[in-house]
């Protein structure tokens, strides 16, 4: 079936401007995370989901970043006034979750961004 | 905190010589351990995991043993294959948050032929 996608697969700003990168989960997967990946960082957790609501964003950087889930399903993560150190690989990753215990977590190809 | 320390990269073998990836934890809790590889262009994809001690967990001719008396999860593999070349991460899940994963810096293993 289906794996999780991303989009778009590459975007380039210009330091200050707002960008919009979307998460499309596996069919049925109540669990959504966002992670990334940068030089120097590694891979960092930034929010979860669960259905629709988010019980921990204690991963987000700043308040320039946000992200919502609609329908139980896609995700949008928004970064405000873009920055040159959120130039990195943001992905997406969904899951079934059993009682709370992690199924696994399936990643998407990630969103590439550049920060001029 | 969470963390996981691998071994620092990049790790250089020759095919067919025997692979070792150190990993170690720190963790609240009962965590369950992953490696996850990422392929030249290609997304993360879990290769193997473990959720108590003593488990081993194994894919591809890989395998980790849960090792809790000492806090690793050591990824090896007998003889390794150029198709193996990839960036390694260990993690792990706290069970809190969703099961969110903390990750190891990662380490790039280049086999030539």
């Amino acid at each position: 079936g289906a794996g999780v996608s991303q989009s778009p697969s590459n975007k380039v700003t210009e330091k200050g401007k707002d960008v919009e990168l979307r998460c499309d989960p596996i069919s049925g997967h109540t669990a959504l995370y966002w992670y990334r990946q940068s030089l120097g960082q590694g891979l960092e957790f930034l929010i979860y989901f669960q259905g629709n609501s988010a019980p921990d964003k204690s991963g987000l950087p700043s308040d320039r970043f946000s992200a919502e889930r609609t329908g139980g399903s896609v995700s949008t993560l928004t970064i405000q006034r873009t920055q040159q150190e959120d130039s990195a690989v943001y992905l997406c990753a969904s899951s079934q979750l059993a009682g709370g215990v992690l199924i696994e977590q399936y990643f998407g190809p990630g969103t590439r961004l550049t920060v001029t | 905190g969470d963390s996981v320390t691998q071994m620092e990269g990049p790790v250089t073998l020759s095919e067919e010589a025997f692979l070792t990836i150190n990993c170690t934890y720190t963790a609240t809790g009962y965590p369950s351990l992953f490696w996850y590889v990422q392929y030249p262009g290609e997304g993360l994809q879990l290769l193997l995991k473990a959720t108590k001690a003593d488990d081993k967990g194994s894919n591809k001719g890989f395998e980790a043993t849960y090792r809790k008396e000492t806090t690793s999860f050591h990824l090896e593999k007998g003889s390794v294959q150029v198709s193996d070349s990839a960036v390694y991460f260990c993690a792990l899940s706290a069970g809190n948050s969703g099961s969110r994963l903390t990750f190891g810096e990662g380490t790039q293993l280049t086999v030539n032929p």
